[in-house]
């Protein structure tokens, strides 16, 4: 298995900030992904990160408002950028196991825009 | 259109009582099927991975079932205790370009009382 760090585990913000979320993995891993998960909601994926190239966006999400950093294989940052009380939501960092491709999810970061 | 459905979506019982919970899904094309615990304020940490050929599946008081026919699968509780008072999210893999994309239910609540 694989153990997920996430920073900060909470943040209240301000509406027109942005915020940078870090997730640290206690070994090497090819694809990390990030996922959003409203109140009262399932988990949606956001964006696969790779490490050297561009992350992938899923439908309804773009670049420009969530901006992914994918430095090595053990690290990624998602910023939340220009927050609206819509962003209210936890993020979640995930990493796929060598089993089945089972995922692993950090502990996530409760974000709420004021 | 990929889609996990979960029943019920929330549930009360009495410590010690056992409980079973349901996943209906329409996904194709079929790779395995996972469930998964989120407590409250962490990220899921995964009970149970299944494959097309597997129809049963146990860790420790959780046991999974799969049917591949009727797209349905179950997780049953035994002997619940106030710990396992968390959301219960059943998640399908699609094969897809040589990887897997996830579907996620929205979880069963449950809460288990004195």
């Amino acid at each position: 298995s694989a153990v997920i760090s996430q920073k900060p585990s909470r943040d209240i913000c301000q509406r027109g900030t942005s915020l940078t979320i870090q997730c640290q993995v206690d070994s090497q891993v090819t694809m990390m992904f990030w996922y959003r998960q409203q109140p009262g909601q399932s988990l949606t994926l956001i964006a696969t990160a790779n490490q050297g190239s561009e992350a992938t966006y899923e439908s309804g999400f773009v670049i420009d408002k969530f901006p992914i950093s994918r430095p090595n294989l053990t690290f990624s940052t998602l910023t939340v950028s220009n927050m609206s009380p819509e962003d209210s939501s936890i993020y979640l960092c995930s990493v796929e196991g060598r089993l089945y491709n089972e995922q692993f999810f950090g502990p996530g970061t409760r974000l709420t825009v004021l | 259109k990929n889609q996990v459905e979960q029943s019920p979506q929330s549930l009360i019982i009495l410590e010690g009582k056992n409980c079973t919970l349901q996943c209906n899904y329409t996904v194709s094309p079929f790779s395995n099927l996972r469930w998964y615990k989120q407590d409250t304020g962490r990220g899921p940490v995964s009970l149970t991975i299944m494959t097309f050929s597997e129809n049963t599946k146990s860790n420790g008081r959780y046991t999974a079932t799969l049917d591949a026919d009727t797209k349905q699968s179950s997780l049953h509780i035994t002997a619940s205790q106030l710990s396992d008072s968390a959301s219960y999210i059943c998640v399908v893999s699609a094969e897809k370009g040589g990887g897997n994309k996830l579907t996620f239910g929205t979880g069963t609540q449950l809460k288990v009382e004195l």
